[in-house]
């Protein structure tokens, strides 16, 4: 079973900030945060990943509390391209180091 | 270059048939994945390879079997088609099975048993 939870669905304006918000209570201190994308019939893609601090890249920063039990994704510009399907994942030696995906926040940019 | 292609995008047979899909990645990575992706959207892992040795082999009917002929190639190989096999199935590599490293994933191959 997946060990975060998102929800389901979300609506942002174009230009503005998105920010999908990731439970992840029971997380151990071993496993990392990850963020995946799925547009509309085609393979997940990799956004960003962290274990402890904040992490930004060229796509999206991530923030994650202090005690590790929540996460914040942050797409700062959103287009109507990132409207997509966002899965957010613990992966660890507790999970055998498999990604167990969960359902998702589907995110809606609108014009 | 597409790093992560498999073949065929759509599959469409008929039920107690045996069919393949293919994947090849040119990322020179040394860890690829079969994933499943059922008809509610949740991903599932179903085999891993690290340097053509299998890693991971969840529950999956052995009617399911993985071919790895070079580290740049995993193959899946399906038997007896059932009903139930129908879905979305993906293919990924990583440089490592660690959890550190992220995973890149083919376009999907739709897989319709009738």
């Amino acid at each position: 079973d997946a060990k975060t939870t998102q929800p389901p669905s979300m609506d942002c304006a174009e230009g503005r900030a998105a920010n999908l918000p990731c439970n992840h209570s029971t997380i151990s201190g071993n496993e990392y945060v990850y963020w995946y994308r799925q547009i509309h019939s085609q393979g997940p893609q990799y956004i960003i990943h962290g274990l402890k601090n904040n992490e930004t890249n060229e796509m999206a920063s991530l923030i994650i509390t202090e005690d590790r039990k929540s996460s914040t994704l942050i797409l700062p510009h959103a287009t109507l391209r990132d409207t997509a399907v966002y899965y957010c994942i613990v992966r660890g030696a507790d999970s055998n180091y498999q990604l167990i995906w969960g359902a998702g926040t589907k995110l809606i940019i609108k014009p | 270059d597409t790093a992560v292609s498999q073949t065929p995008k759509y599959l469409v047979t008929q039920m107690g048939n045996d069919k393949s899909i293919k994947c090849e990645q040119n990322l020179g990575h040394d860890t690829m994945y079969w994933y499943k992706q059922d008809s509610k959207k949740f991903l599932k892992i179903m085999f891993s390879y690290n340097n053509k040795e299998l890693i991971i082999n969840e529950t999956v009917p052995n009617r399911f079997s993985p071919k790895s002929p070079d580290k740049a190639h995993l193959n899946l190989h399906i038997n007896s088609l059932e009903l139930g096999d129908s879905a979305v199935y993906f293919c990924a590599s990583s440089q490592d099975p660690i959890p550190g490293e992220k995973l890149f994933f083919g376009s999907g191959t739709q897989l319709s048993v009738l």
